[in-house]
Order: structure tokens, then sequence, then C-alpha cells
């Protein structure tokens, strides 16, 4: 079965550069979220979408922006890279949950960027 | 605002040894209730999950969770645990009250070395 697929799998960027991170959900899922987790941490939740609108944001930085694109594959931008944006970025899809409630989110390999 | 608490930062066990790893969160409303386990390096791979019903629930690798909810405990349990279950288990809730918005809540995991 097709799974949540993420691109790059690792990056290496350095300070004050810019990062892209793409998601692709499974076919025929309309919400994707974003996640990181830092070395050592839980998964904190940064963003999500639904039908290409933003649907609920968490702690992402001002510096990052994501959308979600009419194939419903998602990216996030991530500008000025700090040291501490270091983490593991997962992607996760899952049929929205208002038209089918107690739907799971499924997740995909993670990207993990370092920054130097 | 909804939180998770897992009890245990690391657990070391032998192999054969029965398992039990607590996760309690706080949330007025209805919640799902997951299980995932990130294995070294890798992404994070539903256990087991509660939405309705039987609360106790039976998931992948021979592991089950029974959901409290007078105690809002949704406990992990392994009879025999195996080298191969060395892992970080996270759990995790999403409210399942209409209208919001699904991404998940995460515990800070635990960690479980297991000694061959």
């Amino acid at each position: 079965a097709a799974g949540v697929i993420q691109s790059p799998r690792h990056l290496i960027k350095e300070k004050r550069e810019t990062a892209t991170l793409k998601c692709y959900p499974i076919p025929r899922h309309d919400t994707v979220y974003w996640y990181q987790q830092g070395p050592g941490q839980d998964p904190q939740f940064l963003i999500s979408f639904y039908e290409k609108m933003q649907s609920d944001k968490g702690s992402i930085p001002d510096r990052f922006s994501a959308q979600q694109f009419s194939d419903y594959h998602s990216e996030l931008n991530m500008s000025s890279l700090e040291l501490g944006d270091s983490a593991l970025y997962f992607c996760a899809s899952s049929l929205d949950r208002r038209m089918a409630m107690n739907t799971e989110a499924f997740f995909g390999q993670g990207t993990r960027l370092t920054v130097v | 605002a909804q939180s998770v608490s897992q009890h245990n930062h690391h657990v070391i066990l032998s192999e054969a040894a029965s398992l039990e790893l607590g996760c309690n969160y706080s949330y007025g409303g209805t919640v799902n209730l997951f299980w995932y386990v990130q294995y070294p390096g890798q992404h994070l791979q539903l256990l087991l999950k509660y939405f309705s019903g039987d609360p106790l629930v039976k998931g992948i690798k021979g592991f089950e969770a029974e959901f409290i909810k007078s105690k809002f405990s949704f406990n992990l349990r392994k009879p025999s645990v195996q080298w191969s279950d060395t892992a970080e288990y996270f759990c995790a809730v999403n409210e399942a009250d209409g209208g919001s918005q699904g991404n998940l809540i995460f515990g800070k995991g635990t960690k479980l070395s297991v000694k061959p």
C-alpha cells in the first residue's frame, strides 16, 4: 500500500540558509500535518492543512511557512535557518476528520535536517 | 489545553519480562488515544489505537493497551518483551469532539531497552 512520502530524507544546510521539505500524502488523503522532533524530544505539532487551506497552527516559527498544493502534496519552507532547527521533520496524512471522525494519521519516514 | 504524561523516561528489561508503560492525559472531552513506536533512526509507526468500544485494544507485535476513562489512562502492555522491542514508545491523543482539527499531542516518550 502507498505510504506518506517525504523528500529529501536527509538535508544539511548552513545557518541562515533556506530549506524546502516536501510531503506527498497517501492517495485520497486530503489532510496533512507537519511535526518537528528535536534530538531526544517528542514530536511537536507545527501546522496542518485541509483541502489546501491552513487548518491549524501549532508551534511553527515565523521563519517557517507551509502550503498544500492542488495535488494535496505539501511543502514546508524554512528560512534563516538556525542551529536549533536541526531536527527530524515528520509529515503525516489522514482523511479529513471532520468528514470521517476517528481517522488516524499515517506518518512518513521523516526528513532529517542538520543545520551547521 | 491537552497534555500527555508518560511516567517512565527509560525502562530497562530483560527478554521475556513483562512490560507496562504508563500514559495519562488531561482533557475534559472525548479523546482518541494512540501508541506509536519509533525504532532508532526510524519514523513513527502506529502500534494500536482506541477510538471507542472495548477499552482493551490489541495492537501489532503482541502489544495491548487498556483505556481507563476514570483514570484518564491508556497504559501499554506486553506480556513478554523481545530484544527487537528496543525502541522509543510515544503515547498520543487527539480530540474526538467535533470541530477539532485532529493534530496529535504526544507524550515525552519512553525509551525501552531490552537486554538479550
